[in-house]
C-alpha cells in the first residue's frame, strides 16, 4: 500500500483537452515532486516543491503547469499536450532534506495517453 | 556531476537462485544510496537504503552494502522468488536543499518457477 495517492490511475485525453493530475500525502512531508517515466526508463524529474513553493523546474514545457495548494496536495495541470507526453506520471514526497538519507516515497502514478 | 551505473539487463533466474545486481556511482559529495523496486503497473517502492560507508541496508531478504572504496552498492538476495520479478533502480541523493534523486537505468528481473 502506498502512502502517496494519485488520481486518476489512467487518463486518455486529446491534444486540445485540459485535465489535471492530483497527488495527496499525509506523512507530513514538505517536499513534493513530479516525475515523468517512459516505459523501461528511470523516472525523470519535472518539478520540486519545497514548503509549497516551486523550487525546481527542470525546463519542463509550459503545457505542464504544477500547483501546490497546501502541504498535502500537489496538482499537475495539463493543456495542449503532444503524443510524446504519453507516459506514467509519478508523484513523490519526502521530508525536506536537512537530514541525511531522506528517501522519497512514490505514488502508483497516473498512466497518461495522448490521442 | 553525479551518476549511477547499473549492470545491463534483463536478468532471468530460476526460483531460489542467488541474485546479484551491480550498481556503482560517482558523486561530487557524500551521497546516500537507495534501491527502489517497481512492480508491474505500480510506482516505485523504497527497497532499502544506506547513508554512510559500510552501512548495510536490508529488507525482504535483499541486502546492499555501501562500499565507499569501490563506490558500489550491489544488491543481493540469497534465494529469489517469482514475486521478486520487477524492475530494480539504484539511486543516490546528496544531502542539501533541493538535492535530486539520481537514478540508474534500471534492470528488469524475471524469476521463473
Amino acid at each position: 500500500d502506498t502512502e502517496v495517492t494519485q488520481t486518476p490511475k489512467h487518463l486518455v485525453m486529446g491534444m486540445t483537452n485540459k485535465k489535471s493530475l492530483k497527488c495527496e500525502q499525509h506523512m507530513g512531508h514538505r517536499a513534493m515532486y513530479w516525475y515523468k517515466q517512459k516505459a523501461k526508463k528511470p523516472p525523470e524529474l519535472m518539478f520540486v516543491y519545497s514548503y509549497e513553493k516551486l523550487s525546481i523546474n527542470e525546463s519542463v514545457p509550459s503545457r505542464f503547469s504544477p500547483e501546490c495548494p497546501n502541504s498535502s496536495l500537489l496538482n499537475l495541470h495539463l493543456h495542449a499536450l503532444q503524443p510524446e507526453d504519453s507516459a506514467l506520471y509519478l508523484c513523490a514526497s519526502s521530508h525536506v532534506d536537512r537530514v541525511v538519507g531522506q528517501p522519497q516515497h512514490f505514488g502508483d502514478g497516473t498512466r497518461l495517453s495522448i490521442l | 556531476g553525479n551518476s549511477v551505473t547499473q549492470m545491463e539487463g534483463p536478468v532471468t533466474l530460476s526460483e531460489e537462485a542467488f541474485l546479484t545486481i551491480n550498481c556503482t556511482y560517482t558523486a561530487t559529495g557524500y551521497p546516500s544510496l537507495f534501491w527502489y523496486v517497481q512492480y508491474p503497473g505500480e510506482g516505485l517502492q523504497l527497497l532499502l537504503k544506506a547513508t554512510k560507508a559500510d552501512d548495510k541496508g536490508s529488507n525482504k531478504g535483499f541486502e546492499a552494502t555501501y562500499r565507499k572504496e569501490t563506490t558500489s552498492f550491489h544488491l543481493e538476495k540469497g534465494s529469489v522468488q517469482v514475486s521478486d520479478s520487477a524492475v530494480y533502480f539504484c539511486a543516490l541523493r546528496l544531502t542539501g536543499a533541493n538535492s535530486k534523486l539520481t537514478f540508474g537505468k534500471g534492470i528488469t528481473l524475471s524469476v521463473r518457477p
